[in-house]
């Protein structure tokens, strides 16, 4: 499968606690988003990599959470000190080179219980 | 800023009957690009159809088709023969010309729920 992967795809945790979220985009794609959705609710950005550089960060992301993407490649998403409002899905997308806002490959998400 | 809007939280139709989903956006750009996507009970979002702004020819393909009108700022979904494979949320998506990720915006989705 060349698709968007995710890990884990569930994680529950307790308050408190650190977690970290793995993304590997679909290889040719220099472009990688993290979005995180809740019920009912749309996707909403959080962060984006164009290859390693992280070019913009929603004001979503507070001082907890940190991504990071060392070689262009896969990225990390790590939630520090974990509050039960973090629980939700947390989606990566990826999106090939090119002019033009291009479409996203999502993965499957990574759903976070916060106990 | 940009804002996507789908004023339909839910929609539920028979099997076999036509559903619109509509979808309204803001933008100040005169360059942006229109995004719908679906996303079924497994959770991953599956991407339908990419539109430029200048691109106002309606679209279809098989049972899907949009129709994109820029006087309205509208570009809605329609779906032909609905099928219970159809239920899904479904989720309208604007992106102004600059790919940064704020500029990337969905709407909070319409769930549509097909009966047999």
């Amino acid at each position: 499968d060349t698709g968007v992967s995710q890990d884990p795809r569930h994680k529950i945790t307790k308050r408190g606690q650190n977690v970290t979220f793995r993304c590997d985009p679909i290889s040719e794609h220099n472009r990688l988003y993290w979005y995180r959705q809740t019920l009912g609710q749309g996707p909403e950005f959080l962060t984006y990599f164009q290859n390693e550089a992280q070019l913009e960060k929603s004001r979503l992301l507070s001082d907890r959470f940190s991504a990071e993407r060392p070689k262009g490649s896969f990225s990390t998403l790590e939630i520090q000190r974990t509050e039960q409002g973090d629980s939700a899905m947390y989606l990566c997308a990826s999106s090939p080179p090119g002019s033009g806002s291009r479409e996203l490959f999502f993965g499957e998400g990574s759903r976070l219980t916060v106990l | 800023a940009q804002k996507v809007t789908q004023a339909q939280t839910e929609i539920s139709v028979v099997e076999k009957e036509d559903v619109t989903l509509d979808c309204v956006y803001e933008t100040r750009d005169t360059t942006y690009y229109l995004f719908w996507y679906k996303q079924p009970p497994s959770g991953e979002l599956v991407f339908l159809i990419r539109r430029n702004s200048f691109d106002e020819q309606n679209e279809i393909s098989g049972r899907y088709s949009w129709n994109f009108q820029k006087s309205t700022s509208s570009f809605n979904f329609t779906i032909t023969a609905s099928q219970v494979v159809d239920s899904a949320v479904y989720f309208c998506a604007l992106s102004e010309a600059v790919n940064y990720g704020q500029n990337f915006v969905f709407g909070p989705g319409t769930r549509l729920s097909v009966l047999p």
